[in-house]
C-alpha cells in the first residue's frame, strides 16, 4: 500500500541555519508533491506544490525538491527564525483529484 | 477574501450520540474535502464532495457521511459516536481540483466523545 514517511523525531537547529526536512514515499508514483505547515490548533497551511517533471521549487526562503527516483522530497527553510516553528506536512494525492494522503509531519524548532 | 470556517470550533458530545459539522468554504471554491486528524494516526482524508456530489471516499466506516449544498457550503455526519472519534475535524477547500491543487484549510473542530 502506499505509504510516505517523515523525519517523526522533531528537528532542531538554530536560528540563520537551514533546516531539512525529508519525505519519503514508497508504491507509488505522485503526479505532484505538496507540503504544508501546520502550527499547534490551527489547520495546515498550504506552502508549495512540486510536480513529478519539476526538479526544484523556491519561494522566498523555501526550496522543494522532488526526486521521482529516489522518491524522496526535501523541505529546505533557509536562514530559519523562530517563527518557522511549527510542524510541517507533505501530502500527495492518491486516487482522486484532492484525494491527498499526509505524511506524519516533522516538528521543526528553531532556536534564539 | 474570507477563509474557510468551520463551527463549531469545539464540541462534546456522548458515545453513542451524533453529531453534524459545518464548513464554508473561501468563495469561489467548489471542491470541500474533510479530514480527521489524530495524534496516533495524523491526517486522515474522509471524503470529498464536488458539486453536491461525493467524488472521492476514504476508508472510514459508514457512520462518516457528508453533502454539500448549491452553495458549495458541507456538513458531515457521524452518527453513532464511538470514544475514538475524538479527533479534530478539518475541512479543506479548493478551487476545482483539476487545474489548482492546493487546498485551503479551515481552524477545524474539535469533537471530544466522552
Amino acid at each position: 500500500s502506499q505509504k510516505i514517511e517523515q523525519n517523526s523525531e522533531a528537528l532542531n537547529i538554530q536560528e540563520g541555519k537551514t533546516a531539512t526536512l525529508t519525505c519519503n514515499y514508497t508504491n507509488y508514483s505522485p503526479a505532484y508533491l505538496q507540503w504544508y505547515r501546520q502550527d499547534p490548533g490551527r489547520g495546515p497551511v498550504f506552502l508549495l506544490l512540486i510536480r513529478e517533471n519539476e526538479k526544484e521549487k523556491r519561494k522566498e526562503r523555501l526550496k522543494v525538491t522532488f526526486d521521482t527516483t529516489l522518491k524522496q522530497s526535501l523541505f529546505h527553510i533557509t536562514a530559519s527564525q523562530p517563527a518557522d516553528s511549527a510542524t510541517y506536512l507533505c501530502a500527495l494525492p492518491t486516487g482522486g483529484y484532492n484525494k491527498l494522503i499526509f505524511g506524519a509531519g516533522t516538528r521543526l524548532a528553531v532556536h534564539p | 477574501k474570507a477563509g474557510v470556517t468551520q463551527t463549531p470550533r469545539y464540541l462534546i458530545k456522548t458515545r453513542g450520540q451524533q453529531v453534524t459539522l459545518s464548513c464554508s468554504p473561501i468563495s469561489g471554491h467548489r471542491s470541500v474535502s474533510w479530514y480527521q486528524q489524530t495524534p496516533g494516526q495524523g491526517l486522515q482524508f474522509l471524503f470529498e464532495y464536488f458539486s453536491e456530489t461525493q467524488r472521492n471516499k476514504g476508508n472510514f466506516p459508514g457512520r462518516f457521511s457528508g453533502r454539500q449544498f448549491s452553495n458549495s457550503r458541507s456538513e458531515m455526519n457521524v452518527s453513532t459516536l464511538e470514544l475514538g472519534d475524538s479527533a479534530l475535524y478539518l475541512c479543506a477547500s479548493s478551487l476545482d481540483g483539476q487545474s489548482s491543487y492546493e487546498q485551503y484549510f479551515g481552524p477545524g473542530t474539535r469533537l471530544t466523545v466522552t
